[in-house]
């Protein structure tokens, strides 16, 4: 079945350093989105990249949409305390969404 | 709007009971689904339904069945509780494709 795959694990940054997570399918996407969850919370939605080679902006965050539509990334520039919490992606396909494993950012002030 | 609404927050079961996960959500959208997520795991999709009367399987169905009668809400049953499903159940609903939206979570213990 269809796997996504999402490295690093675990990323701990310096406040205002950068931070990128990538995301992988062992399939074609039809989609991908990207959610927040901060620690005890539900995840939130990010953004939704549909097109083959999509680059999305929003503020500090930079979401990529690889060009066959099997890989993705969500990078953040000069991160700031209240950027921690975990990333995840969200590979669509027909009607379901399979998440990644995430990656948990600690920034240290 | 309340968005989406889940029942209980939390819940502790004795391995064999079996209970009902209540979500439900008032933005008249036409997906709902049910998640898993344990430590290390991500999310795991159980099940998810494309319109009332419509459910289909997800990751791990195993031990779980859902129903949907209705737009709004989306049960989840578990039949026979195992301590192997210990975890934070989300429910989500979105349009077709979109943005996926959660509710707080149910924090379940499997004794």
């Amino acid at each position: 079945g269809q796997q996504v795959m999402q490295i690093p694990q675990y990323q701990h940054v310096q406040e205002g350093e950068d931070f990128t997570t990538y995301c992988n399918s062992s399939t074609t996407l039809s989609n991908i989105q990207w959610y927040k969850q901060r620690p005890g919370g539900h995840p939130v939605f990010l953004i939704q990249l549909v097109k083959s080679g999509e680059v999305k902006k929003q503020k500090r965050l930079t979401f990529q949409f690889g060009e066959a539509k099997k890989n993705s990334s969500l990078h953040i520039t000069a991160t700031q305390t209240t950027d921690v919490g975990t990333y995840f992606c969200a590979g669509g396909g027909t009607y379901k969404y399979i998440f990644g494993t995430g990656t948990r950012l600690k920034v240290l002030a | 709007n309340a968005g989406v609404t889940q029942t209980p927050k939390f819940q502790v079961l004795k391995t064999g009971q079996s209970m009902t996960l209540q979500c439900a959500q008032d933005m008249n959208h036409e997906y709902m689904s049910w998640y898993r997520q344990d430590p290390g795991m991500g999310l795991r999709l159980i099940h998810y339904s494309v319109g009332a009367g419509i459910t289909d399987q997800g990751e791990v169905p195993n031990g779980y069945n859902v129903s949907r009668s209705t737009t709004e809400d989306f049960p989840l049953r578990l039949l026979s509780a195992a301590p192997s499903q210990t975890s934070v159940y989300f429910c989500a609903s979105s349009l077709r494709q979109g943005e996926q939206f959660f509710g707080p979570g149910t924090r379940l213990t499997v004794l």
